[in-house]
């Protein structure tokens, strides 16, 4: 079975400075890969996610994410954060074998954006 | 055009409780889908309905029923609720088909005594 792993829970990160956030994954194929938001008391809103193809991908609000393949990792980066960036992010994998769409979460990280 | 609306936002039981957390969307999606988010483990599947009329489990299935009442609604069903219940539900709908983006309803807190 497949499995996301976000390994920082808390990320402190001043205005202005560059953000990434860590998402390793465990899958036997080629995986299909999102990145959610979660701003407080909201739903999940899709980042971005990647498929195939270009191992960068942009998204939504100045975010990217590189997939490495060598390192099973789908890492999210954008390069200054404003205050309104603080939120939960999740990474999360579907099983591309399995029938329902189904994903898996990383158990998320929250990032805390310093004036 | 609301998106996936769910009711209620605020839910206090006590244990032995029942209740039902209504979900609809109106973006005329065949999948919908039952989450629960708790602390440090992200959010995971409880039921989903990959298109009107079937139902199927999730990883987290046990203490929880689902109906898929039409294309629009998918309810989940707690028939008789316990402690470890407590958590933060989000519905979420989609287009069928793997990879489509799964849009989420705002959540409904549920707290059980």
């Amino acid at each position: 079975a497949q499995s996301v792993t976000q390994p920082d829970i808390h990320i402190t990160v001043s205005e202005g400075a560059s953000l990434e956030l860590r998402c390793n994954y465990s899958y036997g194929a080629t995986p299909y890969l999102f990145w959610y938001v979660q701003s407080p008391g909201q739903g999940l809103q899709l980042l971005l996610k990647y498929f195939s193809g270009d191992t960068l991908v942009q998204g939504i609000k100045g975010f990217e994410a590189e997939f490495k393949r060598s390192q099973s990792s789908f890492n999210l980066r954008k390069p200054s954060v404003h205050w309104s960036d603080a939120a939960e992010y999740f990474c999360a994998v579907v099983d591309i074998k399995a029938a329902g769409n189904k994903l898996t979460f990383g158990g998320g990280t929250r990032v805390l954006v310093k004036p | 055009n609301a998106g996936v609306t769910q009711t209620p936002k605020f839910q206090v039981l006590k244990t032995g409780q029942s209740m039902t957390l209504q979900c609809a969307q109106d973006m005329n999606h065949n999948s919908m889908y039952w989450y629960r988010q708790d602390p440090g483990m992200g959010l995971r599947l409880i039921y989903y309905s990959a298109s009107e009329g079937t139902t199927d489990k999730g990883e987290v299935p046990n203490g929880y029923n689902v109906s898929r009442l039409n294309k629009r609604e998918f309810s989940l069903r707690l028939e008789s609720a316990a402690p470890s219940q407590t958590s933060v539900y989000f519905c979420a709908s989609s287009e069928r088909g793997t990879g489509a983006e799964q849009y989420f309803g705002p959540g409904t807190r549920l707290t059980v005594t």
